[in-house]
């Protein structure tokens, strides 16, 4: 099973709302990893966890709020976002050490902000 | 100047065709280099890996990494119309924290029947 799952697959939130993306994946990869992408952009790195803890935060506004609840699970909190959040969240899921690279992507979730 | 430049296309080639992308890069510490494919409303898919300079070949697929020119090349050969996506180089040095990798912006390829 090399998939990595994302819900929802379409999230339209207002201003004020608090939602979360999910994600999860049973590939036994201990580094998982949000993106956020622009159209016709590359993804952005937005937070890294490797073995359950936070290791890298890209300085990202704290509207967003990861969590990573077990080795399989990946959710990222949303609270009183700005339309310019609006955008396709990536999550991703590696080994750690010299696998590393090899970034296993879900599909997204595309996020509309009204 | 952007770390790592990837011309935005789009590169319309017709089915059969050799498929040629690049990618320049500033930085001289990066050291793996990897291609990833995506489509329309899909996350990227890795494509290719390699580590420092050489050629790498999978299948109808060959990475090239010229590290003295800081100049990357993925060529797809005898193209099919299911070759049409956005195709992102990206890299990193030896120690990258997180291991973040720094993308270029995307080539869209079209290979048309």
């Amino acid at each position: 099973d090399t998939e990595v799952t994302q819900t929802p697959k379409h999230l339209v939130m207002g201003m004020t709302n608090k939602k979360s993306l999910k994600c999860e994946q049973h590939m036994g990869h201990r580094a998982m990893y949000w993106y956020k992408q622009k159209a016709k952009k590359p993804p952005e790195l937005m937070f890294v966890y490797s073995y359950e803890k936070l290791s890298i935060n890209e300085s990202v506004p704290s509207r967003f709020s990861p969590e990573c609840p077990n080795s399989s699970l990946l959710n990222l909190h949303l609270h009183a976002l700005q339309p310019e959040d609006s955008a396709l969240y990536l999550c991703a899921s590696s080994q750690v050490g010299t696998k590393a690279d090899e970034q296993y992507f879900g599909p997204g979730t595309r996020l509309t902000v009204t | 100047q952007k770390e790592v430049e990837q011309d935005p296309g789009p590169l319309s080639v017709p089915e059969g065709a050799i498929v040629s992308l690049n990618c320049t890069y500033s930085n001289s510490a990066f050291q793996y280099f990897m291609w990833y494919r995506q489509y329309s409303r899909k996350g990227p898919e890795l494509l290719m890996y390699t580590y420092s300079s050489g050629n790498k070949e999978d299948g109808r697929f060959t990475a090239q990494v010229d590290k003295s020119s800081k100049y990357i090349s993925l060529f797809i050969r005898d193209s099919q119309p299911s070759d049409s996506a956005t195709y992102l180089c990206a890299m990193r040095p030896e120690k990258a924290a997180g291991n973040k990798l720094t993308f270029g912006g995307g080539t869209r390829v079209l290979v048309k029947p």
